[in-house]
């Protein structure tokens, strides 16, 4: 695609519940990032992919939160059992890996409230 | 643990003003730093990449320098428009692969 994509673009829970957050890097991009961005704060490092792999998921808040990535493309967050305070944007990015130019570029985020 | 810090948080400028915002990180074993822009509600704007190799790097009215020893950025902003309005971001990326964000400095021009 022409950027990175994300879906939802908006996401209203109920507290307790689970919820799966789509993100669509762009085309031939192999490293993927998430990010959560909460009201006023900057913005906090989740997770990241080289191709299907994590290598670096040291941001995940708890075990309640995981994410996969299937064939090097799409990817999805997953928070199970929805807590008040995961309300945020949570945030995509794409980049070349190894390139030399690894500019990342975002998507428009999903914004999470848990009611 | 790389930090990175963006001063001032908030800036406030008349149109046509040029201006200077800037950034500094603690480790300077960095692969590159970007600047970002994001409006209210919205997701982040790459503005310019700069490898660890290079000094600076221009687009249009923007031109971002890099002292990597000195683990200092500035983003210079020329002949500053409402339209510029918005928060801007440094992030720089090291070894850990991921980008390690500051946290912003909010621009308001003024008509």
């Amino acid at each position: 695609g022409a950027g990175v994509s994300q879906s939802p673009s908006n996401k209203v829970t109920e507290k307790g519940k689970d919820v799966e957050l789509r993100c669509d890097p762009i085309s031939g991009h192999t490293a993927l990032y998430w990010y959560r961005q909460s009201l006023g704060q900057g913005l906090e490092f989740l997770i990241y992919f080289q191709g299907n792999s994590a290598p670096d998921k040291s941001g995940l808040p708890s075990d309640r939160f995981s994410a996969e990535r299937t064939g090097g493309s799409v990817s999805t967050l997953t928070i199970q059992r929805t807590q008040q305070e995961d309300s945020a944007v949570y945030l995509c990015a794409s980049s070349f890996y190894g390139t030399g130019n690894e500019e990342a570029f975002f998507g428009q985020g999903t914004r999470l409230t848990v009611v | 643990k790389q930090e990175v810090t963006q001063i001032p948080a908030a800036l406030s400028v008349p149109e046509g003003e040029n201006l200077v915002l800037n950034c500094s990180f603690t480790d300077s074993a960095i692969y590159n730093l970007q600047w970002f822009r994001q409006d209210p509600g919205k997701g982040l704007t790459s503005l310019l990449l700069i490898q660890s190799s290079q000094r600076e790097q221009t687009s249009g009215r923007l031109n971002a320098s890099l002292d990597k020893s000195s683990g200092r950025s500035t983003l210079y902003i020329a002949a500053s428009q409402p339209g510029d309005s918005a928060t801007y971001l440094c992030a720089v990326k090291g070894g850990s692969e991921k980008l390690v964000f500051g946290k912003g400095t909010k621009l308001t021009v003024n008509p």
